[in-house]
């Protein structure tokens, strides 16, 4: 298993382009989410979603769109970026029977 | 969402037994205690969980105090690949989000 994967490992962008952070998981988790973690504080709740074509607002959600189209795949779409959004992005999945949520290794973006 | 506090540093010598303790006065009946790690420049890994009972698993083990207001993780022999920061996080079961709230953690160094 490859687990969780995130692409791109790092990106930078200008004040208003937009971008798509891919996460794929290969477990067959139903539930993914997103997470930002910015210097020196804890990881923030984006988006997330308990099965495909069910996505739901976390507690960070503006600046960002979500689908889940299929169980493996659950892209976060930036949709003009800002420097607020300069941030690390954690992908996470999980069996909803399980609780053991599953990160992957994460997108450092910066927004110049 | 109940809080937990943690002290914000603790150290250890290698091959040594390690006792992380996490003090949440405010839990509620159906929050789950869980422990998770990150360490540096990756994404959190999931390291135990319980409601109740003291658990055991092949990372770690976590004893939860009678009244359920503490817990202690219990790494048995540190080693330098346990140096991270330590979560200790309460996840209601009744939630529909499964949103971790990721606080400041506990920075463990191991000294070889």
């Amino acid at each position: 298993n490859a687990g969780v994967t995130q692409t791109p490992k790092f990106q930078v962008l200008k004040t208003g382009q937009s971008m798509t952070l891919q996460c794929a998981q290969d477990m067959n988790h139903e539930y993914m989410s997103w997470y930002r973690q910015d210097p020196g504080m804890g990881l923030r709740l984006i988006h997330y979603s308990v099965g495909a074509g069910i996505t739901d607002q976390g507690e960070v959600p503006n600046g960002y769109n979500v689908s889940r189209s299929t169980t493996e795949d659950f892209p976060l779409r930036l949709l003009s970026a800002a420097p607020s959004q300069t941030s690390v992005y954690f992908c996470a999945s999980m069996h909803l029977s399980s609780y053991e949520q599953y990160f992957g290794p994460g997108t450092r973006l910066t927004v110049t | 969402d109940a809080k937990t506090t943690q002290p914000n540093s603790m150290e250890s010598n290698e091959e040594e037994p390690v006792h992380l303790p996490c003090n949440h006065s405010t839990i509620s009946g159906t929050d789950y205690i869980h422990w998770y790690r990150q360490l540096p420049s990756q994404g959190p890994e999931y390291v135990i969980h319980g409601l109740t009972s003291n658990v055991n698993n092949r990372m770690a083990s976590l004893a939860i105090a009678e009244d359920r207001k503490s817990s202690t993780l219990i790494l048995h022999r540190a080693t330098l690949r346990d140096a991270a920061v330590y979560y200790c996080i309460l996840l209601n079961s009744g939630g529909s989000n499964y949103k971790l709230t990721f606080g400041k953690g506990t920075l463990l160094t191991v000294n070889p």
